[in-house]
């Protein structure tokens, strides 16, 4: 079975700042790796995904995250939060002959103007 | 293309009562999936559709719940004699083509409450 971890259920960060959100992901076979945003009152966003292309994944709104194996970690990090980049993030892992994506419970980011 | 779209968005009903919900994916996405989210907690699958034929239903849809795609196009599921429980937003998302990872597109919601 797959499941991802998702530590830290809020974040704070001054606007400006790093954003850096952890996700550590389980499964027994490759996975395909995901970060949604979810705005108040909004359906989920895809932000980015890995599928066994570049470790390195670049996603919208200057998003990126690494897949790094040996951690079993796909954590999403920004350079420079923006006031509009408060919302909720879910990680989220599925493979190959699954037939859904299983959510991490999510990290609330709130930026301190 | 207009995205996904749920109706209702919200409905408040009383326990014991049925509710139906409608999902209208992104047009030719031949692949449609209902999740349930509870507050706090991240999405969890219940069900999913390719084209018109029901291929996987979650432990989490007990009897109560049906779902149906007549025709491969709109989606509804049905809650028979609502529990408190089953107070959570329930979520539709389609996609296209054949892989789990192409990337589902999400509805807004249908944020039921049951009193």
């Amino acid at each position: 079975a797959q499941s991802v971890t998702q530590l830290g259920s809020h974040v704070s960060v001054s606007e400006g700042a790093l954003v850096l959100l952890r996700c550590n992901y389980s499964s027994s076979v490759p996975p395909y790796l995901f970060w949604y945003v979810q705005y108040p009152n909004q359906g989920l966003q895809l932000l980015l995904k890995y599928t066994s292309a570049a470790t390195l994944v670049k996603g919208i709104n200057g998003f990126e995250a690494e897949f790094k194996k040996s951690e079993t970690s796909f954590h999403l990090t920004k350079p420079s939060a923006h006031m509009s980049d408060a919302a909720e993030y879910f990680c989220a892992v599925t493979v190959t002959g699954a037939n859904n994506l299983f959510f991490g419970t999510g990290t609330r980011l709130t930026v301190i103007p | 293309d207009t995205g996904v779209s749920q109706d209702p968005r919200h409905k408040i009903t009383k326990r014991g009562q049925n509710v139906t919900f409608r999902c209208d994916p992104i047009s030719e996405h031949n692949r449609l999936y209902w999740y349930r989210q509870t507050l706090g907690q991240g999405p969890e699958f219940l069900t999913y559709f390719q084209n018109e034929a029901q291929l996987e239903k979650s432990r989490l849809l007990s009897d109560r719940f049906s779902a149906e795609r007549p025709k491969g196009s709109f989606s509804t599921l049905e809650i028979q004699r609502t529990e408190q429980g089953d107070s959570a937003m329930y979520l539709c998302a389609s996609s296209s083509g054949t892989s789990v990872s192409n990337e589902q597109f999400f509805g807004p919601g249908t944020r039921l409450t049951v009193l």
